[in-house]
C-alpha cells in the first residue's frame, strides 16, 4: 500500500463552521505533513508531525489546528477560517525525518502526496 | 535561506520536439525531486536525484542534477499530449522548498 488517502475531497464551509480534514497513510512512514496550495501555486508547508509529534509549525494562524491521534493518522481541524483560507490542502508522509550529523542538516525522505482536500470557505 | 527558482514558467510545446525546464537552487542540499501535478490533482513524485551527477530517466522524462552548478534539469524528449501538466522541482533544506512550477502544454 503506497498510498495517502485524505477525506473529504471537497469542502464548503461559512466562516463559522467547524471542520476537519482527514489524511490516513499505511506505509509505516513516521512523518506526516500539511501544505497549502493555491491556484498556479506551489505547495506551502503548514505543519510537519515526526513521530507523533509537532516538530515544524510554519507560524500557520490558530484557526487551523493539528492533531495527529496515531502513527498513521493526521488531521486539520478548522474553525473561523477567512474566504481567503480557500486552498487545495495537501497531505503528504514520509519514511522518516532525520538529522544528518555529517553535515549538520536534515535529511528527508521522498514526500508522497495524498489527493488533497478542496476547501471553499463562504 | 534556500531559494529554488524554475524556468520557464511556461512553456507551450509541439509534439515530437524536445525541450528542457531548468530549476536553480541558492545553497547546496542534499536531495532534489521532481513532482508533476496535473490540474486539480495531487503531486506525483516522478524523480529523486542523490548526488552529483545524478541521472534518471522515465520515459520520455530524464532528470539530471549538476550539485557544482546548483542546477538541475528536466529533458522532455519528443513531446506527446500526455506530458501536459505542471512540474515543480523541491529541495531539501530542513523542510522542503519548491520552485514556482512549469506549466507545460502540448499541442499537436
Amino acid at each position: 500500500d503506497t498510498e495517502v488517502t485524505q477525506t473529504p475531497k471537497h469542502l464548503v464551509m461559512g466562516m463559522t463552521n467547524k471542520k476537519s480534514l482527514k489524511c490516513e497513510q499505511h506505509m509505516g512512514h513516521r512523518a506526516m505533513y500539511w501544505y497549502k496550495q493555491k491556484a498556479k501555486k506551489p505547495p506551502e508547508l503548514m505543519f510537519v508531525y515526526s513521530y507523533e509529534k509537532l516538530s515544524i509549525n510554519e507560524s500557520v494562524p490558530s484557526r487551523f489546528s493539528p492533531e495527529c491521534p496515531n502513527s498513521s493518522l493526521l488531521n486539520l481541524h478548522l474553525h473561523a477560517l477567512q474566504p481567503e483560507d480557500s486552498a487545495l490542502y495537501l497531505c503528504a508522509s514520509s519514511r522518516s525525518k532525520i538529522s544528518g550529523r555529517v553535515a549538520n542538516r536534515q535529511i528527508q525522505e521522498t514526500q508522497y502526496f495524498g489527493p488533497g482536500t478542496r476547501l471553499l470557505v463562504l | 535561506e534556500l531559494k529554488v527558482e524554475q524556468n520557464p514558467l511556461f512553456l507551450s510545446m509541439q509534439e515530437g520536439k524536445n525541450y528542457t525546464i531548468y530549476c536553480n537552487y541558492s545553497t547546496t542540499s542534499d536531495r532534489l525531486y521532481w513532482y508533476r501535478q496535473d490540474p486539480g490533482k495531487s503531486l506525483e513524485s516522478l524523480f529523486v536525484l542523490l548526488s552529483n551527477g545524478a541521472v534518471k530517466q522515465e520515459g520520455r522524462l530524464m532528470a539530471s542534477l549538476d550539485t557544482k552548478a546548483r542546477l538541475s534539469t528536466l529533458h522532455i524528449t519528443a513531446a506527446v499530449h500526455d506530458l501536459s501538466a505542471t512540474y515543480f522541482c523541491a529541495v531539501s533544506g530542513g523542510k522542503l522548498i519548491f520552485g514556482q512550477g512549469t506549466e507545460l502544454s502540448v499541442k499537436p
